[in-house]
C-alpha cells in the first residue's frame, strides 16, 4: 500500500525557514517524480514544485522560485521541501504527491498534509 | 501559464441526480487533464486522468470527457459520499495549474 507522510510544519515568523519532509512507503520512490502542492486556508490547490525520479530535474512555481528548494533522498525514501524567506502568503497546508506514472505529472497518491503558518 | 476555469463554483444537486461539472483551459492541453475530489479536512483524491481514464478503485459513476480546452466530469447518480469539492488540473505545460474548484452540495 502506498503511503505518504508529511512532517515538519509549524509556526514560523516572516523571513524564517522551515524544512518539510515526506516519508514514502509501499513503492520504489526512485521510479517516480514527486511534488509538493499547497492549499491556503479556505482556498484551492496550488502546485508548488516537482522533482524527477532521479532528482536531476526540478520545477518551481514562480511564487516560490528562489526561496524554496525541492530535493529527495531515494535511499531514505524521503522527499523534502526547504522553505526560506517565508512570507505570510506561504501559510497553507502542504501536501506531497506521487506522480501517476509515465504520461504526465498528475498525482495518484497524496499525503495527509502538514500545516505551515507564517505569522509574527 | 495555462489558466484553468471551472464552472459553476457551486452546484446544488439532489441525491440520485446527475451532476455535470465543467473545466476550461485557456489554451489546448490535449488530454493532459486530471480531476480530483476533496472532502473537508482530507487530502485530494485522484478520480480521472488523461481526461477520461478512471483511477484505480474509482466508481463507474464518475466519468470524464473532453479534449483540447473543454472538459467535463459527470457523476451519474450522486451518492451521499460524493458531496465534495472537485478540482481539475492540467499537466501539459509547466507550471502545473489547477482550476478554482466546484463545490457539489446537497440540494
Amino acid at each position: 500500500e502506498v503511503q505518504l507522510l508529511e512532517s515538519g510544519g509549524g509556526l514560523v515568523q516572516p523571513g524564517g525557514s522551515l524544512r518539510l519532509s515526506c516519508a514514502a512507503s509501499g513503492f520504489d520512490l526512485s521510479n517516480y517524480a514527486m511534488s509538493w502542492v499547497r492549499q491556503a486556508p479556505g482556498k484551492g490547490l496550488e502546485w508548488v514544485s516537482t522533482i524527477s525520479g532521479s532528482g536531476g530535474s526540478t520545477y518551481y512555481a514562480d511564487s516560490v522560485k528562489g526561496r524554496f528548494t525541492i530535493s529527495r533522498d531515494n535511499s531514505k525514501n524521503t522527499l523534502y521541501l526547504q522553505m526560506n524567506s517565508l512570507r505570510t502568503d506561504d501559510t497553507a497546508v502542504y501536501y506531497c504527491g506521487k506522480d501517476g506514472g509515465p504520461g504526465g505529472y498528475f498525482f495518484d497518491h497524496w499525503g495527509q498534509g502538514t500545516l505551515v503558518t507564517v505569522s509574527s | 501559464e495555462i489558466v484553468m476555469t471551472q464552472s459553476p463554483a457551486t452546484l446544488s444537486v439532489s441525491p440520485g441526480e446527475r451532476a455535470t461539472l465543467s473545466c476550461r483551459a485557456s489554451q489546448s492541453v490535449n488530454s493532459n487533464l486530471a480531476w480530483y475530489q476533496q472532502k473537508p479536512g482530507q487530502a485530494p483524491r485522484l478520480l480521472i486522468y488523461g481526461a477520461s481514464t478512471r483511477a484505480a478503485g474509482i466508481s463507474a459513476r464518475f466519468s470524464g470527457s473532453g479534449s483540447g480546452t473543454e472538459f467535463t466530469l459527470t457523476i451519474s447518480s450522486l451518492q451521499s459520499e460524493d458531496f465534495a469539492v472537485y478540482y481539475c488540473q492540467q499537466y501539459k505545460n509547466w507550471p502545473l495549474t489547477f482550476g478554482g474548484g466546484t463545490k457539489v452540495d446537497i440540494k
